[in-house]
């Protein structure tokens, strides 16, 4: 995964804070992904992109936003973060999502929310 | 509405032996289907897929079996190695979808 990178990779917040999260990649795909990854829920999407300035919401968008301004930048922001919002979220890109072009993920950003 | 299940969140198998797990799915419309591995504190890596054209895809040590009348996709490791322990999803698409669909994982444990 040297060609995204998730900042940052661990962060502390209390709650009713805001927090961004950053993914930059530098395969130029055009999707690109937010996961987060729970015990007993595994990888579920909350927001994806396909495209600049194209993004769409996935199964647990609630109390999550994002921008992309640039192919290589997909931001996920908490806009008051609660402790429901403690998590590892994942970045990822593919530059197809159908068939055999699979997704490639970062490293991970453990957000803990007090 | 969970479209992909892994019902199983753990198996341990010893060291030599096969270790198979699981994974259902219900949309019809998939016709892709992937696994991915992941270790601690590191991001979910691609391990091998299948095209549902086939029922059997093998690579090395780990073979995909996909059963498209009973939705049910396996992989197989055999054998059984301790650096195999880790957490492995399981991952459906279809041709024009825009995401993949994960399952919630199962953890395997390579016990020596």
């Amino acid at each position: 995964d040297a060609g995204i990178t998730q900042s940052p990779r661990h962060k502390v917040t209390e709650t009713g804070t805001p927090v961004t999260l950053r993914c930059h990649q530098t395969e130029n795909h055009r999707y690109m992904y937010w996961y987060r990854q729970d015990p007993g829920h595994g990888l579920r999407l909350i927001h994806y992109s396909y495209g600049v300035k194209d993004t769409d919401k996935g199964e647990v968008s609630d109390g999550y936003s994002v921008s992309r301004s640039k192919t290589e930048d997909f931001l996920l922001t908490l806009e008051s973060a609660t402790s429901s919002q403690t998590s590892v979220y994942f970045c990822a890109t593919t530059g197809n999502p159908s068939g055999a072009n699979v997704l490639t993920f970062g490293a991970g950003s453990r957000l803990t929310v007090l | 509405d969970q479209q992909v299940k892994q019902n199983s969140p753990s198996l341990s198998v010893q060291e030599g032996r096969i270790s198979i797990l699981n994974c259902d799915y219900t949309n019809s419309m998939f016709d892709y289907f992937l696994w991915y591995k992941k270790y601690p504190a590191e991001g979910p890596t691609f391990l091998i897929s299948i095209s549902s054209i086939k029922d059997k895809n093998e690579d090395g040590r780990f073979t995909v079996f996909l059963n498209k009348s009973a939705k049910h996709l396996s992989l197989h490791i055999v054998p059984s190695q301790p650096g195999d322990s880790a957490v492995y999803f399981c991952a459906a698409t279809f041709q024009g979808a825009q995401k993949l669909v994960f399952g919630q994982g199962t953890r395997l444990t390579i016990n020596p």
